[in-house]
């Protein structure tokens, strides 16, 4: 079966760095995205990898390993509105995205 | 209105009750997404539409019947539901495109009682 596994809650402080892993086992890969989600709002693109390496978009980065089956986004400097929920997707061979049920990060002043 | 747009924000029905959810997008895509979120459960992609016809039907019971009438717009009816059903029912679109981000509207919170 298609499974992406990420941690359920994390917690963080203010200005530190939290790293959020994510593993995936999917039927082929075609890319791996992370979405933000507020409570009761709707999720938001953050990132998109394809390849292999590191990808920066300020204080937010994506890491990808296709070999290892795995993911991480980095956020750095963390702000209180950075308290969301982030969720990882996968796309497979058939570019169905399968989802994460995401991680909720707590940020603690 | 830009972006995605979802109507209405709450609903609560009963199992008798017919409803419809309305998702509109302002973006000019072509590809349009039913999913369903429950709490700490992954997002369950329900219905892709590309250029109105639909693509995907994820083995979604027929109690749900979603509806395109154009690439702008999208429905979902809703028919004799089970409380099991109770969650929040996002919209998205994209270009339809492989590794197009989606666009998600705000969701609509469905309560079946």
């Amino acid at each position: 079966g298609q499974n992406i596994d990420q941690p359920t809650e994390m917690t963080a402080t203010e200005g530190a760095i939290v790293q959020i892993n994510c593993t995936y086992q999917t039927s082929g890969f075609n890319g791996l995205f992370w979405y933000q989600q507020h409570a009761g709002e709707a999720p938001t693109f953050l990132s998109y990898n394809v390849l292999d390496g590191l990808e920066e978009k300020g204080r937010f980065s994506s890491f990808l390993s296709r070999s290892k089956g795995y993911s991480y986004l980095l956020l750095k400097e963390l702000q209180m509105k950075d308290s969301a929920s982030y969720l990882c997707a996968v796309t497979d061979s058939n570019y169905q995205l399968i989802w994460g049920a995401g991680t909720k990060l707590i940020i603690k002043p | 209105e830009t972006g995605v747009t979802q109507t209405p924000r709450h609903l609560v029905m009963g199992m008798t009750n017919k409803k419809s959810l309305k998702c509109e997008q302002h973006l000019g895509h072509n590809a349009m997404y039913w999913y369903k979120q429950s709490a700490k459960k992954p997002l369950e992609l329900m219905f892709v539409y590309n250029f109105k016809e639909q693509t995907e039907n994820n083995s979604v019971p027929s109690r749900f019947s979603p509806e395109c009438p154009n690439s702008s717009h999208l429905f979902l009816h809703l028919h004799t539901l089970q409380p099991e059903d109770s969650a929040l029912y996002l919209c998205a679109s994209n270009e339809g495109r492989e590794g197009d981000e989606q666009f998600f509207g705000p969701g609509t919170r469905l309560t079946v009682l």
